[in-house]
């Protein structure tokens, strides 16, 4: 079992729509999340960065944390073409090696 | 403000030559390194992290090696590619603080190995 998880997409909606990007963990030591957003041939973006569970808003977008399912998401809404790219969840302890364990990403494609 | 660089933006290699990757932080001290290496379609894997000048600490065992000759420079070198050292070579750095660390990336080399 990976110890991150992702469904890989393609992820088509229409502009307007809500989005659900979701991730699966193994690991029960992950304290804080990480939400990258990668644009084709790009280096990924810190998007949203949130501690334990719980909900944290930054404008369009909302992560989810729910530790007791292992289970992340972020949600968008009003969706644009703009949003079209990547979206990769990293996860980390906060403790030890302090790489990020990223999963391979959900491609993201809001169409106009 | 923070920026971190890489260079070159793209490279084309044939088998068996050498390999320079370059990457440096502006605006920040003492940061944490990190080489990640992503294949297309996959998501990334960490090559080699530096907590300090010449502290190296590889995760993968390959032919690249990384250096880290100043506090803001970061390098990525092979002495003979292969066909799988293919791919998209990220470099990111990290505060490194007590309450967990979040990573910021750099523009991504793109390496052809032929």
């Amino acid at each position: 079992q990976k110890e991150v998880e992702q469904d890989p997409g393609p992820l088509s909606v229409p502009e307007g729509a809500i989005v659900s990007l979701n991730c699966t963990y193994s690991n029960s030591a992950f304290q804080y999340f990480m939400w990258y957003r990668q644009y084709s041939r790009k280096g990924p973006e810190l998007l949203m960065y949130t501690y334990s569970s719980g909900n944290k808003e930054d404008g369009r977008f909302t992560a989810q944390v729910d530790k007791s399912s292992k289970y992340i998401s972020l949600f968008i809404r009003d969706s644009q073409p703009s949003d079209s790219a990547t979206y990769l969840c990293a996860p980390h302890t906060g403790t030890g090696r302090r790489a990020l364990t990223f999963g391979s990403g959900t491609r993201l494609q809001v169409q106009p | 403000s923070q920026t971190i660089h890489q260079w070159p933006a793209t490279l084309v290699q044939p088998v068996g030559s050498p390999l320079s990757l370059e990457c440096t932080v502006e605006g920040t001290s003492n940061p944490n390194l990190y080489w990640y290496r992503q294949a297309a379609g996959r998501g990334l894997q960490l090559l080699f992290y530096s907590v300090g000048i010449g502290q190296i600490s590889s995760e993968v065992p390959q032919n690249l090696s990384a250096s880290r000759p100043q506090d803001r420079q970061f390098i990525l070198s092979s002495k003979k590619l292969l066909l799988s050292d293919s791919g998209f070579y990220l470099c990111a750095w990290g505060s490194g603080t007590s309450r967990g660390e979040t990573q910021y990336f750099g523009p991504g080399t793109r390496l052809l190995v032929l």
